[in-house]
């Protein structure tokens, strides 16, 4: 089964940060990288599949990419509504393994 | 916009089977995944499987022994049952569309609690 490293488990950050979550897989999972916002009491939220493509209606500050068996998701300048908890999956091949989350919340 | 929703109990006792069903309504089940995926106590996502239109299955080999999935497109639901549940079954359960890339619609999740 292929692992998903997401890091790191926790960011605190301020309004109008940059940042970056990170998730390392276990081998290579050509681009089948999926990344999901959740919120407290509420379903994930899809925001960006094969690696960096955004979903409808996701703003452009959010943005995915991929280094070597890296891939990162950058948000470019944090909003207030952007203090969640973050997620990647893969799906290249079953199981479809999510990372353990990144809790972003305010420094 | 495709809207899913859980349903079924919120409470099962251990060693019973817990089933639960999603019900589609705002778009077509043809044509796509349909995926069952869980969320414990410790925020934890694991996914289950997947359920094709058709019927084919792909679960997850961890829980493969004790799972089953099925689909009723006539009244646009799919189910999960999963068996011999213990504590550690204790979750949010989530039903979702597999797009061929992503889960990009979701249920509200429903929570089950595994307690005498």
């Amino acid at each position: 089964d292929i692992q998903m490293t997401q890091s790191p488990s926790s960011l605190p950050a301020s309004v109008g940060d940059r940042v970056t979550i990170t998730c390392r897989a276990s081998q290579d999972i050509a681009n089948s990288l999926a990344w999901y916002q959740q919120k407290p009491g509420k379903a994930p939220k899809l925001l960006v599949y094969v690696a960096s493509r955004l979903e409808v209606g996701v703003p452009s500050r959010f943005a995915g990419s991929r280094s070597g068996t890296n891939y990162i998701l950058t948000i470019s300048s944090l909003q207030p509504e952007d203090f969640a908890t973050y997620y990647c999956q893969h799906t290249y091949t079953p199981p479809y393994s999510f990372g353990q989350g990144t809790r972003l919340e305010m420094k | 916009q495709v809207q899913l929703q859980e349903s079924g109990p919120g409470l099962v006792k251990p060693s019973e089977t817990l089933a639960l069903t999603c019900t589609v309504s705002g778009g077509s089940m043809s044509g796509h995944y349909w995926s069952w995926i869980r969320q414990t106590p410790g925020k934890r996502l694991e996914w289950f499987g997947n359920i094709y239109y058709s019927g084919i299955t792909n679960y997850n080999p961890s829980l493969k022994s004790r799972v089953t999935m099925s689909v009723d497109m006539s009244k646009k639901q799919f189910s999960l049952k999963l068996t011999s549940v213990t504590a550690a079954d204790t979750a949010v359960y989530y039903c979702a569309r597999y797009s061929g890339y992503a889960l990009d619609f979701w249920g509200q999740g429903t929570l089950v609690t595994v307690s005498s």
